[in-house]
């Protein structure tokens, strides 16, 4: 069984749509992120849930909505896009804040966003 | 920004062992060392940690410093299948005594046959 998995893996859709990539994982972590990797290839976090509570909020457009509807889910939903929100969206999940041991995160197998 | 600076490629031949420096030299005393790596088209994996002492797991050894401004991440025999963006990581302390990952640019390692 997949760790951490995301769907869809492809999303190609028309500027000024509003989309959704979902995320679940099935390790029992209380903790999960979602990432953004640019064309450069630069990794970013974006979000952090921990027990269904945003911890981290990077500075993201508030076209980004998390929303976490239980501990094994965290989806993203992105409202308005615009063509610079193309790039590959990683979820991962950990046992808690990643950082210490213990906390290794787990990452899905990514979203490839194409807004045209 | 990123705590750590790594070159920006290298390559080794199969078989042999590929050293990863890596430079993080205002981490702190409680600070872990993250090494992770991303296959191509694949989400990050996590490879190895360490604080102080010099750690190994079935993937590769973590070799750090004294002064712990720097570490080398080891794959004793590297394959093919290790070609990948591997990224050395100390996680970013914040208010609420957590942690963040902060992933730089990493080194692009690329095996050769």
């Amino acid at each position: 069984d997949t760790a951490v998995s995301q769907t869809p893996k492809y999303l190609v859709t028309q500027m000024g749509n509003d989309k959704s990539i979902k995320c679940e994982q099935n390790l029992g972590h209380d903790t999960m992120y979602w990432y953004k990797q640019d064309s450069k290839k630069f990794l970013k976090i974006m979000f952090s849930y921990n027990n269904k509570e945003l911890i981290i909020n990077e500075t993201v457009p508030n076209r980004f909505s998390p929303k976490s509807p239980d501990k094994a889910h965290l989806n993203l939903h992105i409202n308005s896009l615009e063509l610079g929100d193309s790039a590959v969206y990683f979820c991962a999940s950990s046992l808690e804040l990643a950082g210490l041991p213990g906390n290794e995160q787990f990452f899905g197998p990514g979203t490839r966003l194409t807004v045209l | 920004d990123a705590k750590t600076t790594q070159p920006t490629s290298m390559d080794c031949a199969e078989g042999r062992a590929a050293n990863l420096p890596c430079n993080h030299s205002t981490i702190s005393g409680n600070e872990y060392v993250y090494w992770y790596r991303q296959i191509h088209s694949q989400g990050p994996q996590y490879i190895i940690h360490g604080l102080k002492n010099n750690e190994t797991n079935e993937m590769a050894s973590l070799i750090i410093t004294e002064d712990r401004k720097s570490s080398t991440l080891i794959l004793p025999h590297a394959t093919l299948r290790d070609t990948a963006v591997y990224y050395c990581i100390v996680g970013d302390l914040m208010m609420d005594s957590s942690y963040k990952l902060i992933f730089g640019s990493g080194t692009r390692l690329l095996v050769r046959p």
